[in-house]
């Protein structure tokens, strides 16, 4: 199984940050990752797949680049209601595998 | 808008067989073109893909499961359904079903999650 690593495990930031989230891979998996962000007590919610397409909806303050092994998920400005717990996810084989998540709490 | 929605017993006793079902509503799971999927998530943890179901009944399964995990299907009920046998106090866990498209392999609707809890 591929093993998808991210970093960091947990950070602070303050409202109007730029942070960045970043994705390794055991292994390349071309562009076929997938961000969610999760909410306590909520299910996740997909943001970003194919490394960079936005899902309908989300905020333009989130973008994703990266393809083969390192990605990176960038949050332009926070929002209060950004902090929360991302996860990325790789789609290029299965068993399909998720990182670890980074939990972004308010600094 | 699709909407999955998950249901069963929240408290399984050890060696026994964990069962959840998941209702589609707002589409049709035998429009085809979707794997429909269970993930689960530790308390506190990450997320762990269990399997998928197409509507024609194919499976595939997390080989870290397969020995224990059957996932069926309902067409003519909407439905899906997961039996995880020989549970542990590890089986512990939120189950998700979620909506896999079949070119793209992510998830893009969720069920909200139920918590099924493995204690004697």
């Amino acid at each position: 199984a591929i093993r998808m690593t991210q970093s960091p495990s947990s950070f602070s930031a303050s409202t109007g940050d730029r942070v960045t989230i970043t994705c390794r891979a055991s292994q390349g998996i071309s562009s076929y990752l997938a961000w969610y962000q999760q909410k306590p007590g909520k299910a996740p919610k997909l943001l970003i797949y194919a490394a960079s397409t936005l899902q309908s909806g989300v905020p333009s303050r989130f973008s994703g680049s990266g393809s083969g092994t390192d990605f990176t998920l960038t949050i332009s400005c926070l929002q209060s209601e950004d902090f929360a717990t991302y996860y990325c996810q790789q789609y290029y084989s299965y068993p399909i595998t998720f990182g670890q998540g980074t939990r972004l709490e308010i600094k | 808008q699709v909407q999955l929605q998950e249901s069963g017993p929240g408290l399984v006793k050890p060696s026994q067989t964990l069962s959840l079902t998941c209702t589609v509503s707002g589409g049709s799971i035998s429009s085809g073109g979707y794997y429909w999927s269970w993930i689960r998530q530790h308390p506190g943890k990450g997320l762990e893909w269990i399997g998928y179901i197409y509507y024609s009944g194919s499976t595939y399964y997390n080989p870290s499961l397969k020995s224990r995990v059957t996932i069926s299907v309902d067409t003519s009920k909407n439905q899906f359904s997961l039996k995880l046998s020989s549970v542990t106090a590890a089986d512990t866990a939120v189950y998700y079903c979620a909506r896999e498209a079949k070119a793209t392999n992510y998830f893009d609707y969720w069920g909200q999650g139920t918590l099924v809890t493995v204690s004697s």
